[in-house]
């Protein structure tokens, strides 16, 4: 079984500064990562994912999460946030070798502080 | 291209009555999924269709919800009779292929408050 660890469930930040969204995950088997947003009233939307290859992952919206093996992590980070990237962020695994049950993290509501 | 579709986006029911919510997957797409956000906790996986099959049900809660999807087109989720306790965000996505790396699309969700 799988389990993902979001440690911080809110993070406030001022406008054009850096962020960084924790996760931690936990399996027994391979699996893949992902990172959803959660923009009010939408629904999820995928941001990154990292299935294998390069451990620095490239998203939309100009952010970028690297996947760590040793640390079992999987943070995301935008070096200049803007408003418009107030949401909610999602953490998430799927196991590499079958079919595609996600596992999701609690969340992390990211407000940009103007 | 229409994206994931869910409706009602809100109900509020009382315990005890009876509620459906609807999914219409993306065109072309045989993989369903539904999943709950109970306040303040986790998104969970509920169940997955492969077209008109259960693929995998074991996040249902208990056999007061009824996912079917029949055609295999859209789908439905009912909760008969609803409890406090299933009030939540139910999201449902879609996806070509089901194997772990592919893409799930996920639709707006419907919020289902049991007074």
């Amino acid at each position: 079984a799988q389990s993902v660890t979001q440690l911080d469930s809110q993070v406030p930040v001022f406008e054009e500064a850096p962020v960084e969204l924790r996760c931690n995950y936990s399996s027994s088997v391979s699996v893949y990562l992902f990172w959803y947003v959660q923009y009010p009233n939408q629904g999820l939307q995928l941001l990154l994912k990292y299935l294998s290859g390069s451990t620095l992952v490239k998203g939309i919206n100009g952010f970028e999460a690297e996947f760590n093996k040793s640390q079992t992590s999987f943070h995301l980070r935008k070096p200049s946030v803007h408003i418009s990237d107030t949401a909610e962020y999602f953490c998430a695994v799927s196991y590499s070798g079958g079919y595609q049950k996600v596992t999701f993290g609690i969340g992390t509501k990211l407000q940009v502080i103007p | 291209e229409a994206g994931v579709t869910q409706f009602p986006s809100h109900s509020v029911i009382e315990k005890g009555q009876t509620v459906t919510l609807r999914c219409d997957p993306i065109s072309g797409h045989d993989n369903l999924y539904w999943y709950r956000r109970v306040m303040g906790k986790e998104i969970k996986f509920l169940l997955h269709f492969v077209k008109e099959s259960k693929q995998d049900e074991s996040g249902m809660p208990n056999n007061r919800f009824l996912a079917e999807r029949t055609g295999g087109t859209y789908s439905t989720l009912k909760v008969q009779p609803a409890e406090l306790e299933d009030s939540g965000v139910y999201f449902c996505a879609s996806s070509q292929v089901s194997s772990g790396s592919s893409e799930q699309f996920f639709g707006p969700g419907t919020r289902l408050t049991v007074l």
